[in-house]
């Protein structure tokens, strides 16, 4: 079983409509919780933390954590076209950033 | 207010050479993570380095790689003897501290190709 699993994808939304990106992770202790986003041929950024149970809102951007079911989700609102990247699921396991494979999402205008 | 850097941005060796692939962090950052990137999979951690300590190798592979972080200059990750299964994209992240291990601010990767 992988440590953090995503669907690769793609994920494909029309422009203005709500995209949902999902992750599993394995790690029950897991506290910290991350996602990244990664256009192509360039390096990740961070877009989200969320540390605590529920939803964080910032922006366009909700991150909802499920610790008990260990799903962690990116709902991204209006999605524009400038959206469309991989997105990066990442948990801390062991003092160290495990990444998930990424999910593709592409936002048609 | 310079980012991570990192050099040279593509690199390509033959079977059997060595590669250099150097990191500085971001200024304030004393913490640094070497990852590696396949095609179509995800980042996958190989080492973590303070200055002058190896923190966390456990995903180096056991053999031709290294990687050191000096008190004065760059990281270095280092790896010798490369084959073609070495080509991947190499990007270094630093931190402000341990405890900031999550909010990880990335380089813009080396692209090692192996011909």
């Amino acid at each position: 079983q992988k440590e953090v699993e995503q669907n690769s994808g793609p994920l494909s939304v029309p422009e203005g409509a709500i995209a949902s990106l999902n992750c599993t992770y394995s790690d029950r202790v897991s506290q910290s919780f991350f996602w990244y986003r990664q256009y192509s041929g360039k390096s990740p950024e961070l877009i989200m933390s969320i540390y605590s149970n529920g939803d964080k809102e910032d922006g366009r951007f909700t991150a909802q954590l499920n610790k008990a079911s260990q799903y962690v989700s990116l709902l991204i609102r209006d999605s524009q076209p400038s959206d469309s990247a991989t997105y990066l699921c990442a948990v801390i396991s062991f003092q160290k950033l495990v990444f998930g494979t990424g999910t593709r999402l592409l936002v048609s205008p | 207010n310079a980012g991570v850097m990192q050099n040279p941005r593509h690199l390509v060796r033959r079977r059997g050479q060595e590669a250099r692939l150097r990191c500085s962090p971001m200024k304030g950052h004393s913490h640094v993570y070497w990852y590696r990137q396949l095609p179509e999979e995800g980042l996958k951690f190989m080492v973590y380095l303070q200055k002058e300590n190896i923190i966390d190798e456990s995903g180096m592979p056991k053999e031709r790689f290294s990687a050191e972080f000096p008190k004065e200059g760059p990281s270095i990750l280092r790896i010798q003897q490369v084959v073609r299964g070495d080509s991947a994209a190499y990007f270094c992240a630093s931190s402000t501290s341990q405890g900031a291990v999550g909010e990880q601010f990335f380089g813009p990767g080396t692209r090692l190709t192996v011909l």
